[in-house]
């Protein structure tokens, strides 16, 4: 069974900081999706990254896969309180089935 | 309306009550799904609806009962309910393809509690 483990998994930060979080797979994965969810919310999707060694940029947000395909991270430069939020990373693991990870709570504070 | 809603947002509900979540998805998506999310655990998925055919059910207590009646709309009925059912309970839609990316896209969720 494929899992995903991300980390950490929480993370409280000052505006203006920047901050790594990571996503790993115990196996290959061919695509990645990210997602950021607020409290009372459905998680809305960030990015899907596909080729490994891929770097995808979301304003103060960059997205990387790993050149194994294995793992991903997400970079958040200058961090403000409206990126306070819960980070999961999912993939898709069959025609109707979908992993996630646990996610990263990140609380950033003004 | 755009994307996937869902309604209502909020719901208190007795363990006898009967009530039901309604999920629209307005993104031409063949594939619906129904999920838990619980504090401090992954999303994990109840249901899956493709063509309004169910093609998942994962060992869901039948207290929760899924009806599809076409490709846009995606109902939960709930019926004696255990404290432990309060949760979010989030719909999704896909384009349900293999071998494709097919990125989900979720409902703001129900928040549930069951007193």
């Amino acid at each position: 069974t494929q899992l995903l483990e991300q980390s950490p998994q929480f993370l409280s930060i000052q505006e203006g900081e920047n901050l790594t979080v990571y996503c790993n797979s115990s196996s290959v994965f061919s695509s990645l999706q990210w997602y950021r969810q607020e409290p009372g919310e459905g998680p809305v999707l960030l990015v899907t990254v596909v080729t490994g060694g891929e770097v995808k940029k979301l304003k103060r947000l960059t997205f990387q896969f790993g050149d194994a395909r294995k793992d991903s991270s997400l970079h958040i430069t200058a961090a403000q309180p409206g990126d306070t939020g819960l980070y999961l990373c999912g993939l898709k693991a069959g025609t109707y089935k979908y992993i996630f990870g646990t996610g990263t709570r990140l609380k950033v504070l003004a | 309306e755009t994307g996937v809603t869902q309604t209502p947002r909020h719901l208190v509900m007795g363990m006898t009550n009967k009530k039901s979540l309604k999920c629209e998805q307005h993104l031409g998506h063949n594939a619906m799904y129904w999920y838990k999310q619980s504090a401090k655990k992954p999303l994990e998925l109840m249901f899956v609806y493709s063509l309004e055919e169910r093609v998942e059910n994962n060992s869901v207590p039948s207290r929760f009962s899924p009806e599809c009646p076409n490709s846009s709309h995606l109902f939960l009925h709930l019926h004696t309910l255990q404290p432990e059912d309060s949760a979010l309970y989030l719909c999704a839609s896909s384009q349900g393809l293999a071998g494709m990316v097919n990125e989900q896209f979720f409902g703001p969720g129900t928040r549930l509690t069951v007193l």
